[in-house]
């Protein structure tokens, strides 16, 4: 089936540093992916839509000068958090749909900033 | 009114008992429904995918859409610990843009 690799899958950085994470369609290709943030126990919360070749269009209220996305080809896109602070710990998960039908995810990204 | 409602649990079932997860949706556009899986710190696994109204079956898995009810379900058949889990409801109109519930939290008994 269909696989969409995420990377790193936990990472801790530094506050005020940037941490890339990477999400990779690996049997199909992608125009468009998106990212979610997932807090402990709540459902996934949209953050952008990724596209290839353009901007991502952000949600309401997310930062696009401090999440960084970047759609760089058809089977790539990644997310930079930039000038990271403690409250931008969480678990970031990465989704592609294939064919314009169903959604795949990314094994997700648990990422704490000390 | 949300988009699409799922009941968050938690639920617990006994091992080899049916279980049934259901969402319901307000937008009558949505044409691909979607279930996920969900264990702890691991991204969403899709387990079913329908397209449409009806029913579709894989393994102890079975899924229905009742669009005139706007109404989705999961039963799981003679359910395992292994089950145990988070279970996401997702539906889309156009396959770009999806909506998602809030999980329902499931434990199986062992």
């Amino acid at each position: 089936g269909a696989v969409v690799s995420q990377h790193p899958s936990w990472v801790i950085c530094k506050s005020g540093t940037s941490v890339k994470i990477e999400c990779r369609s690996l049997d199909f290709q992608a125009t468009t992916m998106f990212w979610y943030r997932q807090f402990p126990k709540q459902s996934l919360m949209l953050m952008a839509t990724s596209n290839e070749g353009s901007k991502a269009t952000y949600e309401q209220g997310v930062e696009k000068d401090k999440f960084l996305i970047n759609h760089a080809s058809l089977t790539l896109s990644t997310l930079t958090v930039t000038s990271a602070h403690p409250e931008d710990s969480s678990f970031y998960i990465c989704s592609a749909p294939r064919e314009d039908t169903e959604a795949f995810f990314g094994q997700g990204t648990r990422l704490t900033v000390v | 009114q949300k988009e699409v409602e799922q009941d968050p649990g938690p639920l617990s079932v006994p091992e080899g008992a049916i279980v049934s997860l259901n969402c319901t949706y307000s937008n009558s556009a949505f044409q691909y429904f979607m279930w996920y899986r969900q264990y702890s710190r691991k991204g969403p696994e899709l387990l079913m995918y329908t397209y449409s109204s009806g029913n579709k079956e894989d393994g102890r898995f079975t899924a229905q859409v009742d669009k005139s009810s706007k109404y989705i379900s999961l039963f799981i058949r003679d359910s395992q610990p292994s089950d145990s889990a988070t279970y996401l409801c997702a539906m889309s109109k156009t396959g770009n843009q999806f909506y998602f519930g809030t999980g329902t939290s499931l434990t199986v008994i062992p």
